[in-house]
């Protein structure tokens, strides 16, 4: 069975980086399918961040492209999120997940809150 | 981008009912939209994805419909264990946008 969990901080200061890792086990990451994070801001909303493909390749939300960056250890079978120059308003519960275009968000990790805050 | 907006923003039901919540793109989506519920403290789960399938494991009184722009899941005989938020989602384009979430209560 698919598993994906997240690993992180829980705070982090305004204006620095916001740094989580995605553990995957059950699949590996090379083998297919894309590996997205999204955020759950307080009130529900919630927001597609980007995704790494089985290939390696990005493709991030243009809200944030500025400031993201998804990279991956295929020899860990990870893969990471860096979201820069962080405000409170990236305060969000955070989700690594698994996308296909036909199945969208088949899989999810069980989230990780990231307060940020001086 | 395109927006989703879900209808209603929060139900009260009672045991038993029918429930139905409705999903609309600004643009033909194709019928790549999916459900999610999710439950306090929890991760969201697929329910329905490709707009009427049901994911494994999830119960046969959940279904969707539609096409186009305009999508719906409904649940039929409400139980207890279906209160939840549900969110759509398109698969269409990226950035893949969500619904702003109904939350289902019991009355």
């Amino acid at each position: 069975e698919i598993q994906l969990q997240e690993s992180g901080p829980g705070l982090v200061k305004p204006s620095q980086s916001l740094s989580l890792t995605c553990s995957v086990t059950g699949y590996t990451i090379t083998s297919g399918y894309d590996w997205s994070w999204i955020r759950k801001f307080p009130g529900n909303k919630m927001e597609w961040m980007g995704y790494i493909s089985n290939s390696g390749s990005t493709n991030y939300n243009p809200s944030l492209k500025i400031r993201i960056s998804i990279t991956r250890d295929t020899s860990k079978n990870q893969f990471f999120l860096q979201l820069n120059s962080v405000t409170t308003e990236d305060t969000a519960t955070y989700y690594c997940a698994r996308w296909d275009v036909y199945y969208g968000f088949a899989y999810w990790g069980q989230g990780t809150l990231v307060t940020v805050s001086s | 981008d395109i927006q989703m907006t879900q209808s209603p923003a929060s139900l009260s039901a009672s045991l038993g009912e029918t429930v139905t919540i409705e999903c609309l793109a600004s643009e033909d989506i194709y019928s790549n939209l999916a459900w999610y519920q999710q439950k306090p403290g929890k991760s969201p789960q697929l329910l329905i994805y490709y707009a009427n399938s049901l994911n494994d494991g999830v119960p046969s009184r959940f279904s969707g419909s539609g096409s186009g722009t305009q999508y719906s899941l409904k649940i039929n005989s409400l139980q207890s264990e279906d209160v939840s938020i549900y969110f759509c989602q398109q698969n269409y384009d990226s950035p893949y946008t969500f619904g702003a979430g109904t939350k289902l209560e019991l009355k």
